[in-house]
């Protein structure tokens, strides 16, 4: 069955840096699209960053533009979130989802359980 | 940037009770939108896409509706199970989510 699981969130200083992955797993994953969305505590849902199936086009949302970059490995079925230069309103539980669009589902058909990062001096 | 509004942020219902949620943007999206639930300290689950496409296996209680500018989901005689938040995305070149509804037993 389809499995994404986040990993590489903590604490961290603000100003530092946090590389996150999403291993994937059930699926192929070197097709699919793929997304990070974040929801700070008690907030809604906020969408930060896509890459295609292939790495070839990636978009970040403005508030991340610059400090947060995208990635994949498609030989290690494995999603990452570069993050640089946290600040405090980075805090927040992080998740990777998929786009089901190569499954003819135009939306985000499955998700990981999150990997909580917060920034804290 | 396309805004969203999600309307209302927070609804009070009883068990049986039929609920609509409002999503509108600030221009056309024709029908790029979705619907997702979300229960605390859960991911969201994906239930609507393409603003009216059941996703597999979401009970056909639940439907969406709408294209261009406006948008509802539609949950049809409420089971205890449906209490969570619920979320529109826009799903084009960005994925913005609208604010969020809250549903809470009345």
């Amino acid at each position: 069955q389809v499995q994404l699981v986040e990993s590489g969130g903590g604490v961290v200083q603000p100003g530092r840096s946090l590389r996150l992955s999403c291993a994937a797993s059930g699926f192929t994953f070197s097709i699919f699209t793929m997304h990070w969305v974040r929801q700070a505590p008690g907030k809604g849902l906020e969408w930060l960053a896509v890459i295609w199936f292939d790495g070839s086009n990636k978009y970040h949302v403005d508030s991340v533009k610059g400090r947060f970059t995208i990635s994949r490995d498609n030989s290690k079925n494995t999603l990452y979130l570069q993050m640089n230069s946290l600040r405090a309103e980075d805090t927040a539980l992080y998740f990777c989802a998929r786009d089901g669009h190569n499954s003819a589902v135009d939306g985000f058909d499955y998700w990981g359980q999150g990997t909580l990062v917060t920034v804290s001096s | 940037d396309i805004q969203m509004t999600q309307s209302p942020s927070t609804l009070s219902a009883s068990v049986g009770d039929t609920v609509t949620i409002t999503c509108r943007t600030s221009q056309s999206i024709s029908n790029w939108l979705a619907w997702y639930q979300q229960k605390p300290g859960k991911a969201p689950k994906l239930l609507i896409y393409k603003a009216s496409t059941l996703e597999s296996g979401v009970p056909s209680r639940f439907s969406g509706s709408g294209s261009g500018t406006e948008f509802t989901l539609t949950i049809s005689s409420l089971q205890p199970d449906d209490f969570a938040t619920y979320y529109c995305q826009l799903y084009d070149s960005f994925y913005t989510f609208g604010q969020g509804t809250k549903l809470e037993i009345k």
